[in-house]
């Protein structure tokens, strides 16, 4: 079954400064993957998706996601982090085969300002 | 967001009491899920549906029960819920193919 592994608990951050998001998966066929975000006593909010295509994904609120095959990682960035940035990240993959979504265990993103 | 709602938002019960737990979608998705959820903590999968009078366990051993007698309507249900069953529990839904989940923003419950 497919998995995915997100090596981080914690991410701390100053306001401005670049981001990153680490997520690698396992999967038996071609990975789909996504990242979603999560704000305190809410559900996940979907920030972005790789499907196939160009490996560098856009998504939502100026976050991007690298794809890299050879590594099996699917990094969440953003260029310049905000204090608003502060959340639960959840990476998750899907493969080929099943239908059913795997999440990572979350990072949770401290941007301080 | 997806449209897809879940009721009630916090709910506080006593042991040994049974409840169910709302979910419902308006986009006519075939696929619906259940994931428990301790505060900060990773997401885990313990029902799923394909479709009308389909359901599947996840990955967590649940004591829970689940049913889809309609295709908008995945409710679940604790028939004797223990301290142990404290979570929030999310709800979501995806339409055909690999397509997106779209969460409700789950019930929190607590069992005293």
């Amino acid at each position: 079954a497919q998995s995915v592994a997100q090596p981080e608990d914690q991410v701390n951050v100053a306001e401005g400064n670049p981001l990153t998001v680490k997520c690698t998966y396992s999967v038996s066929g071609n990975p789909y993957l996504f990242w979603y975000v999560q704000y305190p006593n809410r559900g996940l909010q979907f920030l972005l998706k790789y499907i196939t295509g160009d490996n560098l994904v856009k998504g939502s609120y100026g976050f991007e996601a690298e794809f890299n095959k050879s590594q099996t990682s699917f990094h969440l960035k953003k260029p310049s982090a905000l204090v608003s940035d502060s959340a639960l990240y959840f990476c998750a993959v899907r493969d080929y085969n099943n239908n059913d979504m795997r999440f990572g265990a979350g990072t949770r993103l401290t941007v301080k300002p | 967001e997806a449209d897809i709602y879940q009721t009630p938002r916090y709910l506080v019960i006593g042991t040994g009491k049974k409840i169910t737990l709302e979910c419902s979608q308006t986009m006519g998705h075939d696929k619906m899920y259940w994931y428990q959820q301790d505060p900060g903590m990773e997401l885990h999968l313990i029902h799923y549906s394909y479709g009308v009078n389909s359901t599947e366990k996840g990955d967590l051993s649940s004591e829970s029960t689940v049913s889809r007698i309609r295709t908008e309507h995945f409710p679940l249900t604790l028939e004797s819920a223990r301290p142990s069953h404290t979570s929030q529990y999310l709800c979501a839904s995806s339409p055909p193919g690999r397509g997106v989940l779209g969460f409700g923003s789950g019930t929190q419950l607590s069992v005293l």
